[in-house]
């Protein structure tokens, strides 16, 4: 059960747009589309920005968005903004009842 | 409001046990799956474990099975983990987490604020 596997940090300038990946296999990612995606701002509880790939929660901005090719997916942030810098996480249903995260990535707005 | 409230956390020594207590309000307890989220000092995100609405289905890493034991007491309104044989790589904050919807088992979409779990002599 490893660590789905995303970079360690991503950058970009207001207003640009950055994608982060999370890479699995074909055990996790590649079979299931239970996958979602965490905003963490330091020292504070995660928050669920994406579900279900590519589904968004109540509240969060249209701006985060989700997709998924084989055993990899990502989120990209469009129309980066100041209060996105934050550590990013995917999580993948990895079948018997068993959950993955990936490795997280930071988010550094320029 | 969806309050969840965790408790239990503390010191304790390698190959000790511990039981992490989370009290849940603002919510019907019994029509969500629960969830154990942990993350070590500086460290990232680990799914722990998840129990269905009733307490018949749990799962559990691979890091903890055999060791960790998740229920509820519906009753109550109260998710637990007792936590068994703690190694020092278990020492981490331990949040409760809700599902996002009383038809979902696989997302965490309510958070606790977390209840730090020291392991160490």
């Amino acid at each position: 059960q490893s660590a789905l596997t995303q970079p360690r940090s991503v950058s970009g300038s207001p207003g640009q747009s950055v994608t982060i990946s999370c890479t699995g296999t074909s055990s996790d990612v590649g079979a299931y589309n239970y996958v979602s995606w965490y905003q963490q701002h330091p020292g504070k509880a995660p928050k669920l920005m994406i579900f279900d790939v590519s589904k968004r929660p109540s509240g969060v901005p249209d701006r985060f968005s989700g997709s998924k090719s084989g055993n990899t997916v990502s989120l990209t942030i469009s129309g980066l903004q100041a209060e996105d810098e934050a550590d990013y996480y995917c999580c993948s249903y990895a079948g018997s009842h068993r959950f993955v995260f990936g490795t997280g990535t930071k988010v550094t707005v320029l | 409001e969806v309050q969840l409230v965790e408790s239990g956390g503390g010191l304790v020594q390698p190959g000790g046990s511990l039981r992490l207590s989370c009290a849940a309000s603002g919510f019907t307890f019994s029509s969500f799956w629960m969830h154990w989220v942990r993350q070590a000092p500086g460290g990232g995100l680990v799914w722990v474990s998840r129990i269905n609405t009733d307490g018949s289905l749990t799962g559990y890493a691979d890091s903890v099975k055999g060791r960790f034991t998740i229920s509820r007491d519906n009753a109550k309104n109260t998710l637990y983990l007792q936590m068994n044989s703690l190694r020092a790589e278990d020492t981490a904050v331990y949040y409760c987490t809700r599902d996002i919807s009383p038809t979902s088992g696989s997302y965490s979409n309510y958070w606790g604020q977390g209840t730090l779990v020291t392991v160490s002599s």
